[in-house]
């Protein structure tokens, strides 16, 4: 099993492009995540998924877009990026999200810099 | 939201030595996960706690669920140089649909080994 994959690894954008984050994970799970990561800041949540056709906002949503049409594909979008938007982009996904059970497995992230 | 106070936020430790870290909230958790995450790399879930006063051992890697629930420790023995990372402790808190949850990150504490 290839756990949670993400693509690409890297990119590199000008202010105003638009690109899409792809996150396939071959687990069978319901939940999937989005989140990034910049320095002291931790990991906040983006976007979420809780199954196939849904999604809902996390802490930090203004200036992404999400679906997932698939139960293992998870797509993050920035339909304008702006230089705040530069940083380390994480995928999760987690059999279950109830309560106090939530183990989040993660991707190996994609590193997005905006010039 | 609730946060997570992780200390040290960084260490410089030799070859051999053991390592203490602990992640305090002001709000208590029924979970506390621990995750590694290598650089360049996503986190990795180590040790998942469910019951205050617990112990639980991964290897040379044990963390304890502290008896108020508002922290929890990590501790790992006889340190080498693949320990190098940053440590995330994390816990699940509820969302406003229906009763899923997503976990709320520390700010990490950077280990690194010398030899």
């Amino acid at each position: 099993n290839a756990g949670v994959t993400q693509t690409p690894k890297f990119r590199v954008l000008k202010t105003g492009q638009s690109m899409t984050l792809l996150c396939a994970q071959d687990m069978n799970h319901e939940y999937m995540y989005w989140y990034r990561q910049d320095p002291g800041m931790g990991l906040r949540l983006i976007h979420y998924s809780v199954g196939e056709g849904t999604t809902a906002k996390g802490e930090v949503p203004d200036g992404y877009n999400v679906s997932r049409l698939k139960k293992q594909n998870f797509l993050l979008g920035l339909e304008s990026a702006a230089p705040s938007q530069t940083s380390v982009y994480f995928c999760a996904s987690s059999y279950i999200a109830s309560g106090d059970y939530n183990e989040q497995f993660f991707g190996p992230g994609t590193r997005l810099t905006v010039l | 939201g609730q946060q997570l106070n992780q200390s040290p936020q960084s260490m410089f430790i030799q070859e051999g030595e053991d390592v203490s870290m602990n992640c305090t909230s002001s709000s208590i958790f029924n979970t506390w996960l621990w995750y590694k995450q290598d650089p360049g790399e996503g986190p990795v879930l180590l040790i998942a706690l469910y019951k205050a006063g617990e112990l639980t051992s991964n290897g040379r890697l044990t963390a304890q669920f502290g008896i108020t629930r508002k922290d929890s420790f990590l501790n790992i023995s006889a340190s080498i140089p693949s320990d190098v990372g940053i440590y995330f402790c994390a816990g699940p808190q509820a969302l406003n649909t229906g009763t899923a949850s997503k976990l709320t990150f520390g700010t990490g504490t950077r280990l690194q080994v010398t030899l």
